[in-house]
């Protein structure tokens, strides 16, 4: 069946550590998205790529950085520099061409920061 | 720029009806959508509305005014499953932005 992978589920990182969530797809979508979403709240988006190697900054992208080497793969690295890193990450994808995208979530991966 | 607001919780009888409303502000227009989202879980596609008017999917409705900016999700014959978070989110361009979720609860 066709959908999206989260890797890890969850994740616990020391402060002052970078680490990667990985997110796979085997839907042929192009266009791939990081969301995060805190307690209570909506989801926003950190970093998208609508073509392989072309990436575009969302409303919250400080302190993270993503790559797009193949079209099924968008991994997310949160970096030190990330001040509250704790959260709910989803990564999505959809197809490019439409223009009402619906988008397909992975489950999610959940990082706490000790 | 762009705003999107709907009500932070709701509660509901099961079996009962529940409305839940959207109101959104965007310069640019693609179309309305309703995420229903489990704790702990992915988003999952519920509705999609671009013209004005109601769409009708089972137990599930979505109603648009594009005028207004205005949406709302109707939930008919509640049933405990139901009980989730309700997401409404608006599309411009290639993108879709996303409001702070109602979550509903619903009762015996």
């Amino acid at each position: 069946d066709g959908g999206i992978t989260q890797s890890p589920k969850y994740l616990f990182r020391k402060e002052g550590q970078n680490v990667t969530l990985s997110c796979e797809q085997n839907l042929n979508h192009d266009a791939m998205y990081w969301y995060r979403q805190d307690p209570g709240q909506g989801l926003r988006l950190i970093y998208y790529s609508q073509i392989v190697n072309d990436f575009q900054k969302g409303d919250i992208a400080e302190g993270y950085s993503v790559s797009r080497e193949k079209k099924e793969s968008f991994p997310l690295t949160v970096t030190s520099a990330q001040k509250n890193p704790t959260a709910f990450y989803l990564c999505a994808s959809s197809i490019r061409e439409t223009g009402a995208n619906v988008l397909t979530f992975g489950a999610g991966s959940r990082l706490t920061v000790l | 720029g762009q705003n999107i607001d709907q009500p932070t919780e709701m509660t509901a009888t099961e079996g009962a009806i529940v409305q839940i409303n959207c109101t959104y502000q965007t310069s640019g227009f693609n179309g309305l959508f309703w995420y229903q989202q489990h704790a702990g879980e992915a988003p999952t596609f519920l509705s999609y509305n671009v013209l004005d008017g109601l769409e009708e999917k089972g137990r599930f409705s979505s109603f648009l005014s594009r005028s207004k900016g205005y949406s709302y999700l109707l939930l008919k014959e509640l049933q405990m499953k139901d009980s989730a978070s309700y997401l409404c989110a608006h599309g411009a361009g290639n993108m879709l932005t996303f409001g702070g979720g109602t979550r509903l609860m619903v009762k015996p």
